[in-house]
C-alpha cells in the first residue's frame, strides 16, 4: 500500500485525557500536513512539516496541541487535556515538492476523535 | 477560517446529467485544487489547475479558473451514481497549506 495511512481510525476519549494520532506519509514525500474537519465543513489547516522541520502552525493549534515529525518520516499529533470541542476528523496529507509548486496533497483516511 | 465558498451548497441531479460546481476565493493563489470526499472518508485529489492556466480536463472532469474574478468551476459530465460525494475546492498561495471551501454536496440519482 503506497497511500497515506493514519492510526487509529477512531478514538473515543473522555474530556481531560490526552490522545495521540499517528500519520505515515507516502514514503518519498517530504512534506506532511495536518488538517481538522468538523461535520459539514471543509478541512482546516493545522500545521505542516518539510522533512522534520515544522514550518507553519495555524492559530487553531492551541498550546494543548503538539505535532512532531522526528525523523522526517511519520508524524504524531498529540492533544492534551482534550475538550469536547476537539471532536473532529483529523486528516493527514503528504506531498512531494517540485519546481513550479504544483504539489498535489494526498490525504489519509483520517482519525475520527470523539471527546465525551 | 475558510478561504472561499462553493456554490451551490447542495446539488441533486439525475444520472447522465452534467453537474457544475463553482468556487470563489479571496486572495492571490499559486494553484487551485478540487477534491472529492465520500461520506465520512478521506479526500481524493481530482485535479490541480495552476494560476496561469485557464482550463484543464481530466476524463469526465473539466475545471476552469478565472483569476480576475477569483473563481473556479468544476464540471462533471455524464454523471454517475458513484459520483455522489462532497466536492471541495482548495487554494494554495505562496505557502504550502491548502485552504478549503465549505464544499458542495452532490447527489446523483440513479
Amino acid at each position: 500500500d503506497t497511500g497515506v495511512s493514519q492510526n487509529p481510525r477512531h478514538k473515543i476519549t473522555k474530556r481531560g485525557q490526552n490522545v495521540t494520532f499517528r500519520c505515515d506519509p507516502i514514503s518519498e514525500h517530504n512534506r506532511l500536513y495536518w488538517y481538522r474537519q468538523t461535520l459539514g465543513q471543509g478541512p482546516e489547516f493545522l500545521t505542516y512539516f518539510q522533512n522534520e522541520a515544522q514550518l507553519e502552525k495555524s492559530r487553531l493549534l492551541s498550546d494543548r496541541f503538539s505535532a512532531e515529525r522526528p525523523k522526517g518520516s511519520f508524524s504524531t499529533l498529540e492533544i492534551q487535556r482534550t475538550e469536547q470541542g476537539d471532536s473532529a476528523m483529523y486528516l493527514c496529507a503528504s506531498s512531494y515538492s517540485r519546481s513550479g509548486g504544483a504539489d498535489e496533497q494526498f490525504f489519509g483516511p483520517g482519525t475520527r476523535l470523539t471527546v465525551l | 477560517s475558510q478561504q472561499g465558498e462553493e456554490d451551490p451548497q447542495a446539488l441533486s441531479i439525475q444520472e447522465g446529467e452534467n453537474a457544475t460546481m463553482n468556487c470563489s476565493y479571496k486572495t492571490s493563489i499559486n494553484n487551485l485544487q478540487w477534491y472529492r470526499q465520500n461520506s465520512g472518508r478521506g479526500l481524493v485529489h481530482l485535479i490541480l489547475i495552476r494560476s496561469n492556466e485557464r482550463e484543464k480536463h481530466s476524463g469526465r472532469l473539466r475545471v476552469t479558473l478565472d483569476t480576475s474574478k477569483k473563481s473556479s468551476s468544476l464540471l462533471i459530465t455524464a454523471s454517475r451514481a458513484a459520483d455522489t460525494a462532497s466536492y471541495f475546492c482548495a487554494t494554495r498561495d505562496s505557502s504550502y497549506k491548502l485552504i478549503f471551501g465549505s464544499g458542495t454536496r452532490l447527489l446523483v440519482r440513479p
